[in-house]
C-alpha cells in the first residue's frame, strides 16, 4: 500500500525561529513529491521535487529530497506569523494520475 | 478566470439523505479527482476521472458514487449520508499525465455536516 508519512503533525514556534518538515514516502514507481500549503481553503503549491539532492529555493522556504532515504524535508526560515498553515507532501506515482497525501504537519508561529 | 468550482460550499445533511457535490473546471483538463479532508488526515483521493468517460476508485471510495458528465464537470453523489461522511471535500484537475505540481489545480472546498 501507498503511504506518505509527515512529521512533526503539530509544531508551535516563536516568530524568526527555523523549522524543518519532514516527509517520508514508500509508493511503487516513484515519480515526484510534492509540497503545498494549506491555510483556511484549498492547499496551493509551493515545491515539485524529482531529483534527489537538488534544492529547491522561494524565498524563506526551500526543499530537498533524498530518493535513495526515501524522505524530502521543507525548511522555513525566519518564520512569520503569516507562514502559520498547514503543510502538506504528497507523492506522485509515475503512470497513475493520482497523488497519495500525508497527513500535514500544522505549523503554528506565534509573535 | 474560474479555475475549479465546486458547489455547495457548505452543507448540513441528516443521516439517510442523499446529495449530490458538483465540481466544474474551465482549463481544458483531463484528469478530475475528488478528495476528502479529515483532521489528522490528509487528503485522502475518493474517486479520480483520468479522463471523459473514465472513473477509477481511489483510497477511500466505499459510500460514494461519480459521474464524468463531460470533460468540464466531475460530480461526487452520496446516496446514503452518514455521520463518517462529515468532512471538507475538495474537487482537482490536472491537465493530465505528466502531473507537473503546479498545473494541479484545487477547488476551495465543500463542508459538509451529517447529523
Amino acid at each position: 500500500e501507498d503511504k506518505v508519512v509527515q512529521s512533526p503533525l503539530s509544531l508551535v514556534v516563536h516568530e524568526g525561529d527555523t523549522v524543518t518538515l519532514n516527509c517520508s514516502y514508500e509508493v511503487t514507481n516513484f515519480r515526484s513529491l510534492l509540497w503545498y500549503k494549506q491555510e483556511k481553503k484549498a492547499p496551493t503549491f509551493l515545491f515539485m521535487l524529482t531529483s534527489s539532492g537538488i534544492e529547491k529555493k522561494s524565498g524563506r522556504l526551500s526543499s530537498i529530497l533524498d530518493k535513495k532515504e526515501l524522505f524530502s524535508i521543507l525548511n522555513i526560515t525566519a518564520t512569520q506569523t503569516g507562514d502559520s498553515a498547514v503543510y502538506l507532501c504528497a507523492a506522485i506515482i509515475q503512470g497513475a494520475q493520482k497523488l497519495v497525501f500525508g497527513q500535514g504537519t500544522r505549523l503554528t508561529i506565534n509573535p | 478566470n474560474a479555475g475549479v468550482t465546486q458547489t455547495p460550499k457548505f452543507q448540513v445533511l441528516k443521516t439517510g439523505q442523499s446529495m449530490t457535490l458538483q465540481c466544474a473546471q474551465d482549463m481544458n483538463h483531463n484528469s478530475m479527482y475528488w478528495y476528502r479532508q479529515d483532521p489528522g488526515m490528509g487528503l485522502r483521493l475518493i474517486y479520480y476521472s483520468a479522463s471523459e468517460g473514465t472513473t477509477d476508485k481511489g483510497e477511500v471510495p466505499n459510500g460514494y458514487n461519480v459521474s464524468r458528465l463531460n470533460k468540464r464537470e466531475f460530480s461526487l453523489r452520496l446516496e446514503s449520508a452518514a455521520p463518517s461522511q462529515t468532512s471538507v471535500y475538495f474537487c482537482a484537475s490536472s491537465a493530465g499525465a505528466t502531473m507537473r505540481g503546479n498545473t494541479i489545480y484545487f477547488g476551495e472546498g465543500s463542508w459538509l455536516t451529517v447529523v
